[in-house]
């Protein structure tokens, strides 16, 4: 694809309901990864695929918060037990594999917990 | 946490004027990197310098870093009102690929 695509691009849902949201990176970019962004803030980093697995979660705040990627594209953020704190635009990026490459950002998903 | 602290927080200027946006940073960095983020979506990439870089250069943007002061400037030169935009300067944390950003430069550039 020409760029990063999440979506849903909005989700409003209520306290305490699970929401999956998509990732969709750029072609043959082998590092993924999540970011939230609250209002006013810069975007914090959540987790950092390399490939399938997992490189660096240390960002998830707590473990409410899972992300997959299972065919090494693309990736599902989880989130349980919404809290209205979770509040935020969800953000992924992609990049090719290797430190210090330019990370490419899609749109975002603006998530409202209600 | 956020490593990297632009300053000012927010600047307003007349287009054709240049505007310089500066970063601050804590740790050994691998590279620092530059984002525009237009109505709080999606980040565009804008410019990445490396640590044994000095100077860079993309059209009408100009980076400077200067890692002994752990500090990085970034000047728009001849700017437009579509210069408009929230900026972000990010950097690695010396190891792996994770950008920590700062709360970003509100930029207005009024017609």
């Amino acid at each position: 694809g020409a760029g990063v695509s999440q979506t849903p691009s909005n989700k409003v849902t209520e306290k305490g309901k699970y929401v999956e949201l998509r990732c969709d990176p750029i072609s043959g970019h082998t590092a993924l990864y999540w970011y939230r962004q609250s209002l006013g803030q810069g975007p914090e980093f959540l987790i950092y695929f390399q490939g399938t697995g997992a490189a660096d979660d240390s960002g998830l705040p707590n473990d409410r918060f899972f992300a997959v990627r299972p065919e090494g594209s693309v990736s599902t953020l989880k989130i349980q037990r919404t809290e209205r704190g979770d509040s935020a635009v969800y953000l992924c990026a992609s990049s090719l594999s290797g430190t210090g490459t330019a990370q490419y950002f899609g749109p975002g998903t603006r998530l409202l917990v209600l | 946490s956020q490593q990297g602290e632009e300053d000012p927080q927010a600047l307003s200027i007349q287009e054709g004027e240049n505007a310089t946006m500066n970063c601050s940073y804590k740790t050994s960095i691998n590279n620092l990197q530059w984002y525009r983020q237009n109505s709080g979506r999606g980040l565009v990439h804008l410019i990445l310098i490396r640590s044994n870089e000095r100077e860079k250069h993309s059209g009408r943007l100009r980076v400077t870093l200067d890692t002994s002061k752990k500090s990085s400037s970034l000047l728009i030169t001849a700017s437009r009102a579509a210069d408009t935009a929230s900026y972000f300067c990010a950097t690695d944390d010396g190891g792996y690929n994770k950008l920590i950003f700062g709360a970003g430069t509100r930029l207005a550039v009024h017609p």
